[in-house]
């Protein structure tokens, strides 16, 4: 089993509509989980840091579910702009100490007008 | 640029040649990561460091691959003996491994090294 897995996609959605990324992670001692967007050709990028209590940042908001070990990721009022690859990344450990990050493989986002 | 810097962008070299790659993080991380991805894949992690202490390398890289960050500063990956399979983008990362509440964890990459092995 991969330790980060991703809804394989690609998701192809109207512009205005809402949409849903799941991962799961396998090992349980993760203490911390991001969403990052990587463009086409491009480095990924931070998104959004996933929190315990879940976060909002605008039409996006992130979900962390421990019990069930997955993080989730809603997209509303998706806009073309949106259009991008986005990868779920997990820290295999506290991060006060030392301990790698893993990705997904990524699910690809179509935006259409 | 404060940024992340990879150097060379673009590399090809024939099989068998040797190859080596540097990353340097921004200035005040003390976190480095090399990646490696393919087309249609997520970053595969390869290997971190904090300071100058490599921590961890992943099982996938081969003896053919080394890393260093001999000073805590830049970091250089070397591939030996390159083979097809070895074409890739290879990312590099740092982060800031400090518990403060501004700080994400957030890693920040370069725009990558991309390998072309004939």
């Amino acid at each position: 089993r991969k330790e980060v897995e991703q809804d394989p996609g690609p998701f192809n959605v109207p512009e205005g509509a809402t949409v849903a990324f799941n991962c799961t992670y396998s090992n349980s001692a993760s203490q911390s989980f991001f969403w990052y967007r990587q463009d086409c050709r491009k480095e990924p990028k931070l998104l959004m840091s996933v929190y315990s209590s879940g976060n909002e940042d605008g039409r996006f908001t992130a979900q962390l579910n421990r019990a069930s070990q997955y993080i989730s990721l809603l997209i509303r009022d998706s806009k073309l702009s949106d259009s991008a690859t986005y990868l779920c990344a997990v820290n295999n450990g506290p991060y006060s100490s030392a301990s790698k990050i893993i990705f997904g493989s990524g699910t690809r986002l179509s935006i259409r007008p | 640029d404060t940024g992340v810097s990879q150097d060379p962008r673009h590399k090809i070299t024939k099989r068998g040649q040797n190859v080596t790659f540097r990353c340097d993080p921004i200035s005040e991380h003390n976190r480095l990561y090399w990646y490696r991805q393919t087309l249609g894949q997520g970053p595969e992690f390869l290997t971190y460091f904090q300071n100058e202490a490599q921590l961890e390398k992943s099982r996938l890289l081969s003896d053919r691959f080394s890393a260093e960050r001999p000073k805590g500063s830049f970091s250089t990956l070397e591939i030996q003996r390159t083979e097809q399979g070895d074409s890739a983008m290879y990312l590099c990362a740092s982060s800031l491994a400090k518990p403060a509440a501004s700080n994400t964890g957030e890693l920040f990459f370069g725009e990558g090294s991309r390998l072309t092995v004939l």
